[in-house]
């Protein structure tokens, strides 16, 4: 069974600091998304990956993917307070064309 | 505008009272689903459809019925809806599979008493 799991859950950072959002999924699978959502709002795709090895970019945001290792990072560099919301992992079952998503990362940035 | 547009975006309703909420989008996409998003959870898949006539269940099926019988529109039906279907939902979409990045309707927040 396809389980995925976000870490932290939680994450209060102050800006211009680096830090990393992982997702870890358990069984193999042939596409990764990542997405942020805002308080009171509906979800917005950062990133799909669907190779291993795949390394996306936009801003200060870097996904990658590890297939091999069933692990997906999203970096964060020089943290400014715009990127304070939630980021979700969902991975693809590769026997359909379901997605299981991680509980999420509230990601707090401090003036 | 590309967008999922959902109806209503807020409900209070009462057990037992049968209730549609309605997804359209206007891009052309084969794929639409419906998500449900609980505190601590994440998203739960309910339904998906991969084109018009076909649909599929997710991982949280029991309690909801859909239909996709034009490619635009993808309602979400609760027959008899119980208060642990109170919940935030969310309709997106995304072209002929999930492979592509799904692109997702403002939310329907259902409170059922």
């Amino acid at each position: 069974e396809l389980k995925v799991e976000q870490n932290p859950l939680f994450l209060s950072m102050q800006e211009g600091k680096n830090y990393t959002i992982y997702c870890n999924y358990s069984t193999t699978s042939d596409r990764l998304y990542w997405y942020r959502q805002d308080p009171g709002k509906s979800l917005e795709s950062l990133f799909v990956l669907l190779s291993n090895g795949a390394v996306k970019q936009e801003g200060r945001l870097m996904a990658s993917l590890d297939t091999k290792a069933r692990l997906s990072t999203l970096h964060i560099t020089a943290a400014v307070h715009d990127l304070s919301a939630t980021y979700f992992c969902a991975v693809g079952r590769e026997s359909n064309y379901q997605l299981i998503w991680g509980a999420g990362t509230k990601l707090i940035i401090k003036p | 505008e590309a967008q999922v547009t959902q109806n209503p975006r807020y409900l209070i309703t009462v057990t037992g009272k049968k209730l549609t909420v309605t997804c359209s989008q206007n891009m052309n996409h084969e794929y639409m689903s419906w998500y449900r998003q609980d505190p601590g959870l994440g998203l739960r898949q309910i339904y998906y459809s991969m084109n018009v006539e076909v649909t599929d269940k997710g991982d949280v099926p029991e309690g909801y019925k859909v239909s996709r019988k034009e490619k635009r529109n993808f309602p979400l039906i609760l027959e008899s809806p119980s208060p642990n279907q109170t919940s935030l939902y969310f309709c997106a979409s995304s072209l002929w599979d999930s492979y592509n990045e799904q692109f997702f309707g403002p939310g329907t927040r259902l409170t059922v008493l």
